[in-house]
C-alpha cells in the first residue's frame, strides 16, 4: 500500500534550521508531487509548498519563500523539507502528503507528521 | 491570501445530517473545481474525504458528500456516527500552482 513515513521529532533553537524527511513507498515516486503542510499546536492546517520529484521543480507559499527548501533524492524515494531561520512560531507538526493530481489539493496519503519544537 | 472561512464548530446527533461550509472568493473556491475536504482525528494525520468538489476516494463512506455553489463549498455527512467526530478542513486550489486551507471545523456528535 502507499505509505509516507517521516523522520522523528526535532528540538531546535531559535535561528537554527531543521530538515524533515519523507520516505514514500508503494508507488512510483516520480509520478506524484509531494506537498508539505504544517499545523501549529491547536491550530489549523497551513500549506507550505510542493516538489515535483521527477523534475525537482518546486513551488512554495509566499510566506515560506526564501526560508523553506524542498528537495528530493529519487534513489531512495525520499523528499525533504528544510526550514531555516526558525522562530518560536515555527513550532508545529510538519506533514508530507502525496499529491495525486499534481498541484491540486488532492492529497493522499499523508505522513504521520514530524513535530518540530523550537525552544531555547 | 486569507484562509478559507469555515464555522468553528458544528454538532449533530447520531443519525442526523450535518453540513459544513467553506467560503472563499471568486479567485479560489469560485474559480476552480479543485476543492478537497480532510478529516482529522486528534493526534492523527489528516485523511482525504472528498476531492474535486464532490469526488469520493475509494474506501470513504458514501455518507460523505461534497458540493459547491458560487464561492462556497460544502461537506455533508449523513447518518452521523460517533466515529465522525473530528476536525474537518477544506482546501482549494488558488492558482499559480498554490493551495490554501480553511480554518477548520470541529464536529461534535452529541
Amino acid at each position: 500500500q502507499v505509505q509516507m513515513v517521516q523522520s522523528g521529532a526535532e528540538v531546535k533553537k531559535p535561528g537554527a534550521s531543521v530538515k524533515v524527511s519523507c520516505k514514500a513507498s508503494g508507488y512510483a515516486f516520480t509520478m506524484n508531487y509531494i506537498h508539505w503542510v504544517r499545523q501549529a499546536p491547536g491550530q489549523g492546517l497551513e500549506w507550505m509548498g510542493w516538489i515535483n520529484p521527477n523534475s525537482g521543480a518546486t513551488n512554495s507559499a509566499q510566506k515560506f519563500q526564501g526560508r523553506a527548501t524542498l528537495t528530493r533524492d529519487t534513489s531512495i524515494n525520499t523528499a525533504y523539507m528544510e526550514l531555516s531561520g526558525l522562530t518560536y512560531d515555527d513550532t508545529a507538526v510538519y506533514y508530507c502528503a502525496r499529491g495525486i493530481m499534481t498541484t491540486t489539493p488532492m492529497l493522499s496519503p499523508w505522513g504521520q507528521g514530524t513535530l518540530v519544537n523550537v525552544s531555547s | 491570501q486569507s484562509a478559507l472561512t469555515q464555522p468553528a464548530s458544528v454538532s449533530g446527533s447520531p443519525g442526523q445530517s450535518i453540513t459544513i461550509s467553506c467560503t472563499g472568493t471568486n479567485s479560489d473556491v469560485g474559480a476552480y473545481n479543485y476543492v478537497s475536504w480532510f478529516q482529522q482525528h486528534p493526534g492523527k494525520a489528516p485523511k482525504l474525504m472528498i476531492h474535486d468538489v464532490s469526488g469520493r476516494p475509494s474506501g470513504v463512506s458514501s455518507r460523505f458528500s461534497g458540493s459547491k455553489s458560487d464561492n462556497t463549498a460544502s461537506l455533508t455527512i449523513s447518518g452521523l456516527q460517533a466515529e465522525d467526530e473530528a476536525d474537518y478542513y477544506c482546501s482549494s486550489y488558488i492558482g499559480s500552482s498554490t493551495v490554501i486551507f480553511g480554518g477548520g471545523t470541529k464536529l461534535t456528535v452529541l
